[in-house]
């Protein structure tokens, strides 16, 4: 049973492109939550997918967006990217209201 | 504001030795769970443990207990017989729910090696 698996693992853009991070969640799991770790610090939440909707935000600009699809996977997309968007990008995915979150192992994201 | 604190940015152990990772929260809301993740090089979070509030015993998974002192608001992470693998990042984490939704609110984390 695969796990939560993001795509790219790597990924280096530039000042101002745009970017797409893609998330399959764990088999069975319904939502997805979407995080952004700076380098040193734990990670932040950007934001929560259920049903297709975006159903709780953090503390980020409009410049980021996300998708979900009918198969529970996910996208995270940054517009007009800026060099402190360089983190790595975590998604995870869970099943009901009181499982603990399975995380993939993240995409790195480096603006230059 | 709920608040997770970490002060040990980082620890050293032996091997075989236990090690107590620190974490402190901050919550007014009366239900929420307390989680601890293991971060390695590779990037990938790994759910080790976790704790809800009403839970009147501590946690153990194995090597992985969680001291939960509710008064204190304290949740150490005790790994018992550390081993060279055991070296890696570790995160605690609160649950903040919101209506129907939930998020988990990180610490910055302790490094912690093991040496043989």
């Amino acid at each position: 049973d695969a796990g939560v698996t993001q795509s790219p693992t790597h990924l280096i853009k530039t000042r101002g492109q745009q970017v797409t991070l893609r998330c399959s969640p764990k088999s069975g799991h319904d939502t997805v939550s979407w995080y952004q770790q700076a380098l040193g610090q734990g990670p932040q939440f950007i934001f929560q997918y259920y049903e297709e909707e975006e159903r709780q935000r953090g503390n980020f600009p409009d410049r980021f967006s996300g998708h979900q699809f009918p198969n529970y996977s996910s996208e995270l997309n940054v517009n007009a990217l800026l060099l402190g968007d360089s983190a790595l990008y975590l998604c995870a995915s869970r099943f009901g209201a009181n499982t603990e979150a399975f995380f993939g192992q993240g995409t790195r994201l480096t603006v230059v | 504001a709920q608040k997770i604190t970490q002060t040990q940015p980082g620890m050293f152990v032996q091997e075989k030795e236990a090690v107590t990772l620190d974490c402190t929260y901050d919550t007014s809301d009366p239900s929420y769970g307390l989680f601890w993740y293991k971060q390695p090089s590779s990037g990938e979070m790994i759910f080790l443990i976790y704790q809800g509030s009403y839970d009147q015993q501590n946690a153990t998974e194995g090597r992985y207990s969680l001291n939960f002192q509710k008064a204190r608001k304290s949740a150490n992470l005790v790994i018992s017989a550390s081993q060279l693998g055991d070296s890696a990042m570790y995160f605690c984490a609160m649950r903040k729910r919101s209506g129907n939704t939930d998020k988990l609110i990180f610490g910055t984390g302790t490094r912690l090696q093991v040496f043989p």
